[in-house]
């Protein structure tokens, strides 16, 4: 089955404690991206990857990492979260930049006290 | 810039009535609309689509007209169902949007109510 995995789904941590939250898609896709989404604010774009170790920011980048060493995988990396980064968090592929279908994991709600 | 415009919500209605969200967009060339929906708990999907102007997408008893003219791509559906309870966001991909290529309204969501 086609799909995009996001784990861990749920995530309760402590302001500066590092954590990373995986990503991975099984459709051999080209693009794939970050996304938070908070309530008034829609989907912003974090980061995104257009192919293996390419990478760059998108609307809302700082405090956040990623990398793509792989092109299934696309984790995203929170250095020393603080509490303005609790938000439900998508990734996303799509197959290549120009195609217009995204599909998006089922989402990771973070919490930091 | 490209930038979409939705209606603000949220929306309740009744089942089996009438649902119209606007939406109505801001870009360069001519760009292709979509309708994404969240499940609550889920992951947006792909609801429907429309590439060229006066094309209709349809899916799961929704269609979008896409007009060029008034630049809208309002989501519409003759009789909702308490399982169409969902946030409902507009997008857009330009041709020149560069590297991030989709750009997304704010959501709307709807509740129906039995």
């Amino acid at each position: 089955e086609a799909q995009v995995t996001q784990n861990p789904r749920y995530l309760i941590t402590v302001t500066g404690k590092k954590l990373t939250v995986t990503c991975s898609q099984n459709m051999n896709h080209e693009y794939m991206s970050w996304y938070r989404q908070d309530p008034g604010l829609g989907l912003r774009q974090i980061y995104y990857s257009m192919n293996v170790e390419v990478t760059d920011k998108g609307d809302v980048p700082e405090g956040y990492k990623v990398s793509r060493k792989e092109k299934r995988n696309f984790p995203l990396i929170l250095e020393s979260p603080s509490p303005n980064q609790t938000s439900l968090y998508f990734c996303a592929s799509q197959r290549r930049v120009d195609s217009y279908e995204q599909y998006f994991g089922p989402g990771t709600r973070l919490t930091v006290t | 810039g490209n930038s979409v415009t939705q209606m603000e919500g949220p929306v309740t209605l009744s089942e089996e009535a009438f649902l119209t969200i606007n939406c109505t967009y801001t870009a360069t060339g001519y760009p292709s609309l979509f309708w994404y929906v969240q499940y609550p708990g889920e992951g947006l999907q792909l609801l429907l689509k429309a590439t060229k102007a006066d094309d209709k997408g349809s899916n799961k008893g929704f269609e979008a007209t896409y007009r060029k003219e008034t630049t809208s791509f309002h989501l519409e559906k003759g009789s909702v169902q308490v399982s169409d309870s969902a946030v409902y966001f507009c997008a857009l991909i330009s041709p020149n949007s560069g590297n991030t290529p989709l750009v997304f309204g704010k959501g709307t969501r709807l509740s129906v109510i039995a």
